[in-house]
């Protein structure tokens, strides 16, 4: 079945960087596109960015242009988020989800928490 | 950039209750690329309704999704324990970047 597996808990200092992944299982990855989602501190849902796992074309949110970065491994069946000039406000919870074209997020993976602090 | 408002912010109703939740858009967007999420604390998104009112695999027939244009609404028909979570609605805009709208949180009373 479709599952999307994330890698565990991370803690940052102020001004690092992180990379997350999300190893995908059960279907034909370059099928999909990958979306990265963060719950925003005390809000509501944040989107970052897709890629397009068949030709790697990508989208950023505006907010988060400068500091992500979404790249994916094919033959791993694996995407990654990478956000720089890590600050407290973005510890929080990040998520992958599969996109069905421009529908819908389908399947998502079990989030991962981001701690910054010094 | 499509700016989705959510109303209300709070619902506070009753087991057995009738839920309307409202997604209003900045501008007009296509009904095929607006979706709603349901959340729970410690848990992923659960994709509820797609193409506004096209309910996703296994979601019951209590969730309706409706409208086009710049209005649509989640209707929780009648609901139940398992129901009270945070809903966002959800658009892709024609640039190809995605928002979510502020969430609505339905509470028990």
């Amino acid at each position: 079945q479709v599952q999307l597996v994330q890698s565990g808990a991370e803690v940052r200092k102020p001004g690092a960087s992180v990379k997350v992944s999300c190893k995908t299982f059960g279907y034909t990855f370059t099928d999909y596109v990958i979306h990265w989602v963060r719950q925003a501190p005390g809000q509501g849902l944040e989107w970052m960015g897709w890629i397009n796992t068949d030709n790697g074309n990508r989208k950023y949110s505006q907010k988060f242009q400068d500091r992500v970065t979404i790249t994916s491994d094919t033959s791993a069946t694996t995407a990654y988020m990478e956000l720089t000039s890590l600050r407290s406000e973005d510890t929080t919870i990040y998520y992958c989800a599969r996109g069905v074209g421009k529908q819908k997020m389908d399947y998502w993976g079990q989030g991962t928490l981001v701690t910054v602090s010094s | 950039e499509i700016v989705l408002t959510q109303s209300p912010g709070t619902l506070s109703l009753s087991r057995g209750e009738r839920a309307t939740l409202s997604c209003r858009a900045s501008q007009s967007v296509s009904s095929s690329y607006l979706a709603w999420y349901q959340h729970k604390p410690g848990q992923a998104p659960r994709l509820l309704i797609y193409g506004a009112s096209s309910r996703a695999t296994g979601i019951p027939d209590r969730f309706i999704g409706s409208g086009s244009g710049t209005d649509f609404t989640l209707t929780i028909s009648r609901l139940e324990p398992g129901d009270f979570a945070v809903y966002y609605c959800q658009v892709y805009d024609r640039s190809g970047a995605l928002t979510f709208g502020g969430g609505t949180k339905v509470e028990i009373k």
